[in-house]
């Protein structure tokens, strides 16, 4: 079945780059999300990437799409003391939206 | 706009007892799933409601488990008898469309502990 991988930490000095990374299965997906997870909060939706592009950026955030290797990344300029959290990488099973497999998370930890 | 809202949040009981999680998803989302977070390892979709209707439960992991939303509104998750390796982060999440571009907003969890 599809498969999501995610490294499980990350530790950075503030005002560093974050680069998380993630690699998955499923080559049909139209699309590729990250999801963050602050301390006692839900999911939210951090940013998403269409198949048919190689990059997205979004102010400090930059989605990398590497299709030949299914890879995907999230590279957080100028890290802030305030973006750790848990990073999650999601691939949606036969493109329903709703019916999305997780990696395993990856916890960021921004040192001052 | 109220968010998705889930109670408890954080539920302990001893093995072989039921739970029942609840799961109120934002107004006029039809499309209500519940996923689980078990250890720390991934999350894992356990099934998806349209309205009142289970449209996808393969996710469900035996029949200890079972959930309903009778109405279309919110939705129960019940475990009887809970086991050991059910505990976990139980959460919630609601859509309004169900397509891959339909965003999906999550609940902050229901934390179920079995002792």
């Amino acid at each position: 079945g599809e498969d999501v991988e995610q490294s499980l930490f990350l530790s950075v000095r503030e005002g560093d780059s974050s680069v998380i990374n993630c690699t998955y299965t499923d080559s049909s997906s139209t699309y590729l999300y990250w999801y963050k997870q602050e301390p006692g909060a839900g999911l939210q939706l951090l940013t998403y990437i269409f198949s048919n592009m190689d990059m997205k950026q979004d102010q400090r955030l930059t989605v990398l799409l590497n299709k030949k290797d299914k890879h995907l990344s999230l590279r957080i300029a100028d890290t802030q003391t305030g973006d750790s959290a848990i990073y999650f990488c999601a691939d949606p099973t036969y493109n329903q939206g709703g019916k999305l497999i997780f990696g395993q998370g990856t916890e960021l930890s921004v040192k001052p | 706009e109220a968010g998705v809202t889930q109670f408890p949040s954080h539920s302990v009981i001893e093995k072989g007892q039921t739970v029942t999680l609840r799961c109120d998803p934002i107004s006029g989302h039809d499309n209500l799933y519940w996923y689980r977070r078990v250890m720390g390892k991934e999350i894992k979709f356990l099934l998806h409601f349209v309205k009142e209707s289970k449209q996808d439960e393969s996710g469900m992991p035996n029949n200890r488990f079972l959930a309903e939303r009778t109405g279309g509104t919110y939705s129960t998750l019940k475990v009887q008898p809970a086991e050991l390796e059910d505990s976990g982060v139980y959460f919630c999440a609601s859509s309004r469309d169900a397509s891959a571009t339909g965003e999906l907003f999550f609940g902050e969890g229901s934390r179920l502990t079995v002792l």
